[in-house]
Order: C-alpha cells, then sequence, then structure tokens
C-alpha cells in the first residue's frame, strides 16, 4: 500500500527554526509537495522537490532523499502566523497525489 | 472572483435528501478534483476531471455522483448519505498534464449529515 507518514502535532518557539519530517512509501514517485492549511481554511501549496536536495524560498525550505524516502520542511524565524497544519504530498506513479495525515504546528510567544 | 470558489460553504441535510455542491475555477486550468477531509486523515482524493473527462474514481460510494460541464465548473451531487458522510469536501484545480501536483484549493463545504 501507499504511505506517508509526519509528525501529527509539533510546538516551537516564535522567532526559532522548526523541522517537519516526511517519510514515504509510493507507487512510484514524480515530486513530493507541501501544503500550509490554516485552521479552516483551504491546503496552500508551499513548495516542490522532485530531485534529491535542498529548495529554498525565504524562510521556508524543503529537502528531498529519494533514496532514502525521506522529506522535510524547514521553517526560519518562526512567527505566530505560521501557526498551521502542514501536509506533505507525494505524486504517484498514475500522477495522483497521495497525503499525509499533516503536521499541527504550534508557535508559542 | 479569483481562483476557486465553492458554494455552499456550510450544509446540513438529512439522510434522504439530494443536494448539491458547485466548485468554479477562474485560472484557466484544465484538471479539476474533488477531495474529502475528515478531521485528523489524509485527504481522500474522490474523483478527478482532466479536460472535462473523468479519469479517477477512487471506489467513491455511488451516492457522490460528479459532474464537469465544462473545464471550469465542477459540481458534486449528493444522495441519501450516511452521517459518516459528513466531513469538508473540497475542490482543486491544476494545469493539467505537465503539472498535476500543484493544486489550487476552494474554501470547501462544511457538510454535516444528519
Amino acid at each position: 500500500g501507499q504511505n506517508i507518514d509526519q509528525p501529527t502535532e509539533m510546538t516551537a518557539t516564535e522567532g526559532a527554526i522548526v523541522q517537519i519530517n516526511c517519510t514515504y512509501q509510493t507507487s512510484g514517485f514524480n515530486g513530493l509537495f507541501w501544503y500550509q492549511q490554516h485552521a479552516g481554511e483551504a491546503p496552500t501549496f508551499l513548495s516542490y522537490n522532485v530531485l534529491d536536495g535542498l529548495e529554498e524560498k525565504g524562510r521556508f525550505s524543503s529537502f528531498l532523499s529519494r533514496s532514502k524516502g525521506y522529506s522535510y520542511l524547514l521553517l526560519k524565524e518562526l512567527q505566530m502566523k505560521d501557526s498551521a497544519s502542514y501536509l506533505c504530498a507525494v505524486l504517484d506513479s498514475n500522477y495522483q497525489l497521495i497525503w499525509g495525515a499533516g503536521t499541527k504546528l504550534i508557535i508559542k510567544p | 472572483e479569483t481562483g476557486v470558489t465553492q458554494t455552499p460553504r456550510h450544509l446540513v441535510m438529512g439522510m434522504t435528501n439530494k443536494k448539491s455542491l458547485k466548485c468554479e475555477q477562474h485560472l484557466g486550468h484544465n484538471a479539476m478534483y474533488w477531495y474529502k477531509q475528515s478531521a485528523k486523515k489524509p485527504l481522500e482524493l474522490m474523483f478527478v476531471y482532466n479536460f472535462k473527462e473523468q479519469t479517477e474514481n477512487n471506489s467513491v460510494p455511488s451516492r457522490f455522483s460528479p459532474e464537469c460541464p465544462n473545464s471550469s465548473h465542477l459540481f458534486l451531487h449528493l444522495h441519501t448519505l450516511q452521517p459518516e458522510d459528513s466531513a469538508l469536501y473540497l475542490c482543486a484545480s491544476s494545469q493539467g498534464e505537465g503539472d498535476l501536483g500543484t493544486q489550487y484549493f476552494g474554501p470547501g463545504t462544511r457538510l454535516l449529515v444528519l
């Protein structure tokens, strides 16, 4: 079966750095995506990795290791508005997104 | 209007009712999706339309019936639902061929089945 694992919840402090991990086992791989979802709102696209390595976009970076089936999302200089759920998803061999259950990130002042 | 819109935003229905959810995208995309989101569970893909053709139906019960009259509009017709169908129903769109993973979501319809 296909499976994506990420921690259910994480807590971090405003101004700090947090890393959200994601491991996956899917039938095929055509890219890994991170989405952000604030409570009561729709998911919004954050980042995309298809090759190994680090992709940086402002305060957010995403890393991929295809051989290990592993990715992480790194958030720097945390702000209160970063409190949200972060969803990891893999585009499988059928070009469908397989989703993790999401990591709820709580930012404390 | 920009992006992806969904109506209604909230819906309460009895198990014998028939209702429809509407989604409209203003992004010029060619692929549209229906997802079900339940608390603490991964997003469940229900249906995919690519260039108005249904390409996926992930073992969804027949009480859910999609309709895609054109590449900008998507409907989900509901009838004789069960209480376990209560969830957030999200519509999304993407460019289509070559970019299926970058999806743009509507705000969702919060459905409660009594």
